[in-house]
């Protein structure tokens, strides 16, 4: 049982680059969460999918787009990198029990962008 | 959108001490979890609390959750030198008919570190 599955684990880009990272999950959780995580500043939400064939904004979602392939996959994408989005990425699936939701995390995705 | 305030942002102590990690937020949360995040690794859930005033323990970790639902509070006993870790708090947001959102909001973490 894998969990929660980030690739690439790091990458380089350039300024202006493109690129896309890929999540996928075993757990069968219908919900999907992309975060951001820089120093001092916890997670950030980027874009969720509460479930497939939904996406929504988070709270920093400019400068990415999201595809929720199917209840496995969730993708997020830098169409134009920048230096400001240089972060540690980290792909969620989330569950919800009646006012209970609890999140797993794949190992993260550490970009840098130039 | 909701705010956790977690204090201390940093702590250093020597093995065998207490320490106590606490999550504050104006907003009443559904629910709170802990979580902890090794180097290089992604955040693993400690405990969820969701009952005003509840408190689980975990071995030498204790949480316990306010009761009117806006803080929470993590205390470790005996603080070994695997302890070392970022550790995160986040709330879940709820809405007044008290139905999950199913979002979490983080707060900035707390790096531990216990020296041997």
């Amino acid at each position: 049982n894998a969990g929660v599955t980030q690739t690439p684990k790091f990458q380089v880009l350039k300024t202006g680059q493109s690129m896309t990272l890929q999540c996928a999950q075993d757990m069968n959780h219908n919900s999907m969460y992309w975060y951001r995580q820089d120093p001092g500043m916890g997670l950030r939400l980027i874009y969720y999918s509460a479930s497939e064939g939904t996406t929504d904004k988070g709270e920093v979602p400019n400068g990415y787009n999201v595809s929720r392939l199917n209840k496995r996959e969730f993708s997020l994408r830098l169409e134009s990198a920048a230096p400001s989005q240089t972060s540690v990425y980290f792909c969620a699936g989330q569950r919800s029990l009646y006012m209970n939701t609890e999140a797993f995390f794949g190992q993260g995705t550490r970009l840098t962008v130039v | 959108t909701q705010l956790l305030e977690q204090s201390p942002q940093f702590l250093s102590i020597q093995e065998g001490e207490n320490l106590t990690v606490y999550c504050n937020s104006s907003s009443v949360f559904s629910s709170l979890q802990w979580y902890r995040q090794e180097p290089g690794e992604g955040p693993v859930l400690l405990v969820t609390v969701v009952t005003g005033g509840e408190v689980k323990k975990l071995k030498r970790l204790t949480f316990q959750f306010g009761d009117a639902r806006k803080d929470s509070s993590l205390h470790i006993t005996a603080a070994q030198p695997g302890d070392t870790g970022l550790y995160l708090c986040a709330g879940e947001e709820a809405n007044a008919g008290g139905t999950s959102y199913g979002k979490l909001t983080f707060g900035q973490g707390t790096i531990l570190t216990v020296h041997p």
